[in-house]
């Protein structure tokens, strides 16, 4: 079984936000959810990450449902810059990471 | 910020040959990784590393060696290269303990002929 669903792609008008939505319905209670993003021909680059309160950082906000069973990653102003792979991944201490297919995020111009 | 640096972008090299990838890291990191990254594979972890002269093996260690003789050095030694081993590897860092993220370099893009 998958451990995360995103959506396959996304597309997000320049300065506008992009919410990029993602179901773990099977994480357990000591997972934090994480999100990187990887542009083309770059390692993953890491956004954020939380346990079960809402956070944010200077690249982006997470919002993680109350039963965190879903988040959802938002980038308040996106810029073509933002166009890349967005994983999300939960993770607990130990364990390796597992990057799915992710969600690939276009910002328009 | 975290800076992860990895030897070389591309390589090419030949079936049978050693091959050395080096990364290096700058923010006093205790664990080291690398991975392999594949389409339709995603990333897969090879060997980490959370102390000098420590190492385990992670999901896919065969055909791979490890050298940690300094904290911000990490190496990745294929003994002898095989065209299956032909892949995106990427090298990360983190301090150690609970809740701290992973930060990756940009990658060697490696090709065995």
């Amino acid at each position: 079984d998958a451990k995360t669903t995103q959506p396959t792609s996304m597309d997000c008008a320049e300065g506008r936000a992009a919410n990029l939505p993602c179901n773990h319905s099977t994480i357990s209670g000591n997972e934090y959810v994480y999100w990187y993003r990887q542009i083309h021909s770059q390692g993953p680059q890491y956004i954020i990450h939380g346990l079960k309160n809402n956070e944010t950082n200077e690249m982006a906000s997470l919002i993680i449902t109350e039963d965190r069973k879903s988040s959802t990653l938002i980038l308040p102003h996106a810029t073509l810059r933002d166009t890349a792979v967005y994983y999300c991944t939960p993770l607990s201490y130990g364990q390796n990471f597992v990057f799915g297919p992710g969600t690939r995020l276009s910002v328009l111009p | 910020d975290v800076k992860v640096t990895q030897s070389s972008r591309y390589l090419v090299k030949r079936t049978g040959e050693k091959v050395f990838l080096e990364c290096v890291q700058d923010m006093d990191h205790e664990n080291m990784f690398w991975y392999r990254q594949d389409p339709g594979l995603g990333l897969r972890l090879i060997y980490f590393s959370y102390d000098v002269k420590m190492k385990e093996k992670g999901d896919i260690p065969e055909g791979y060696s490890v050298s940690r003789e300094k904290k911000e050095r990490f190496s990745l030694i294929l003994e002898s290269a095989s065209t299956n081993q032909t892949s995106m590897y990427l090298c990360a860092s983190s301090f150690l303990g609970q809740n701290q993220p992973q930060h990756f370099g940009d990658g060697t893009r490696l090709s065995i002929l």
